[in-house]
């Protein structure tokens, strides 16, 4: 079975500054896909970027990019240029690519953004 | 386009009530899941279903069941409520196979008190 580990429960960060939330996780298996879901205080899980395995060159979308070492089972996010909006709950996730394709989750980090 | 809608938002059960809440998407996703969210365990699988009829246990099933008797719906039961039942409950769709590299599509979770 999948595991998903998030060892940082809290995470702060100045406005404008950048922070990195770590991710490793451990599977037997060569193909799958990880994310990063932002969570913030409204509930709503919203996708924030997606790596596939087989992909060497690791993932961008805007402010947000991760270091994924895939020998090192480990796929952190870096947030550049934080802001206030970023505050909110992050959940790092593997999904498998067999028959149900089950995303499994960390715990999470909470990250503040101060002023 | 509504993507997954989830109902109630909000619900407050005395322990032994039971009641159903109702997950419908219209992605003509194949796969259906229901999570469950508490503090500093991040989401955890409660049920899925990878098609029409068909229902698979994941890692918390005790305590729930689940119906999927048509393609857009996935319906998750408690018979007898629990106060260790009391959690926020979410639904997420997806495509089937290489779909996956898409991640989930959430609802916006039900909050589920149990007294």
């Amino acid at each position: 079975a999948q595991t998903v580990t998030q060892s940082q429960p809290e995470m702060s960060v100045q406005e404008a500054e950048t922070v990195t939330l770590s991710c490793t996780y451990d599977t037997s298996e060569s193909d799958y896909y990880l994310f990063w879901y932002k969570q913030p205080p409204s509930r709503q899980m919203i996708l924030v970027i997606r790596q596939e395995a087989y992909k060497q060159q690791n993932a961008t979308e805007n402010r947000f990019s991760v270091n994924f070492q895939k020998a090192a089972k480990s796929f952190s996010l870096k947030i550049s240029d934080s802001q206030l909006g970023d505050a909110a709950m992050y959940f790092c996730a593997h999904r498998n690519t067999g028959t149900a394709s089950k995303l499994t989750f960390g715990t999470g980090t909470r990250l503040q953004v101060t002023l | 386009n509504a993507g997954v809608t989830q109902t109630p938002k909000f619900r407050v059960l005395k322990t032994g009530q039971s009641m159903t809440l109702l997950c419908a998407q219209d992605m003509n996703h194949e796969y259906m899941y229901w999570y469950r969210q508490d503090p500093g365990m991040g989401l955890r699988l409660i049920h899925y279903s990878v098609g029409e009829g068909t229902t698979a246990k994941g890692e918390v099933p005790d305590g729930y069941n689940v119906s999927r008797l048509k393609k857009q719906n996935f319906l998750l039961g408690l018979e007898s409520a629990a106060p260790s039942q009391t959690s926020v409950y979410f639904c997420a769709s997806s495509y089937a196979g290489t779909g996956g590299a898409g991640g989930y599509t959430f609802g916006s979770g039900t909050r589920l008190t149990v007294v």
